[in-house]
């Protein structure tokens, strides 16, 4: 399963755009990049997916390079709500020997 | 909406006691986990399991084990609390295939145990 790496944290002040950019080298031709948020106390829970170019909701936008090998999280207008930890997953199936296993997340601190 | 319900939101142990976390879906989900997070360590799998009866170690899976005997229901166990096992424990389940076409990992709301 391809192992991310993201910063550790940023800050951010209300109403600008966040950009968290997760690195996933050996990124397998048929995974997934997932993105999940987490409030403290909470369980993580489904932001974005997607498997290349551009994917946007109505909470986020991830662009997604050709190569795949990195993935951006995008948030718009961020407010103090979204002070969370955000965490990217590559991976598309969980059959045996295939576990989710996340990384360390990023902290985003939204300052007023 | 998709719900999975960890038994118990705190519990506070005692070292020696045998600790059982249940978690329960509602999705039918192939797939059981259960993560433990811990401050500046963010999310460590535990065990997986991805059928009935069958399970795989995660990451840190020594001073734990596992239950699957029906489909939606995974229990995590620890035979003998210790105090290094004070963490808060996600349980977890998705389906095998997690292309998109809805198809995540949906998280309990988290059970912290503490361990006295």
């Amino acid at each position: 399963l391809a192992k991310t790496t993201q910063p550790i944290s940023m800050d951010s002040y209300e109403g600008q755009e966040v950009n968290i950019t997760c690195s996933h080298n050996n990124i397998a031709t048929n995974d997934y990049i997932t993105w999940y948020q987490q409030f403290p106390s909470q369980g993580p829970r489904f932001i974005i997916q997607g498997y290349k170019t551009k994917v946007t909701n109505e909470v986020a936008s991830l662009f997604i390079p050709a190569d795949r090998k990195s993935s951006t999280l995008s948030l718009p207008r961020v407010s103090l709500s979204d002070t969370a930890v955000y965490y990217c997953l590559v991976g598309v199936d969980n059959n045996a020997g295939n576990m989710l296993t996340f990384g360390g997340g990023t902290r985003l601190m939204v300052k007023p | 909406d998709v719900k999975v319900t960890q038994s118990s939101r705190y519990l506070v142990k005692r070292t020696g006691e045998k600790v059982f976390l249940e978690c329960v879906q509602d999705m039918d989900h192939e797939n059981m986990f259960w993560y433990r997070q811990d401050p500046g360590l963010g999310l460590r799998l535990i065990y997986f399991s991805y059928d009935v009866k069958m399970k795989e170690k995660g990451d840190i899976p020594e001073g734990y084990s596992v239950s699957r005997e029906k489909k939606e229901r995974f229990s995590l166990i620890l035979e003998s609390a210790s105090t290094n096992q004070t963490s808060m424990y996600l349980c977890a389940s998705s389906f095998q295939d997690l292309r998109p076409s809805g198809n995540t990992i949906y998280f309990g709301e988290g059970s912290w145990l503490t361990v006295v």
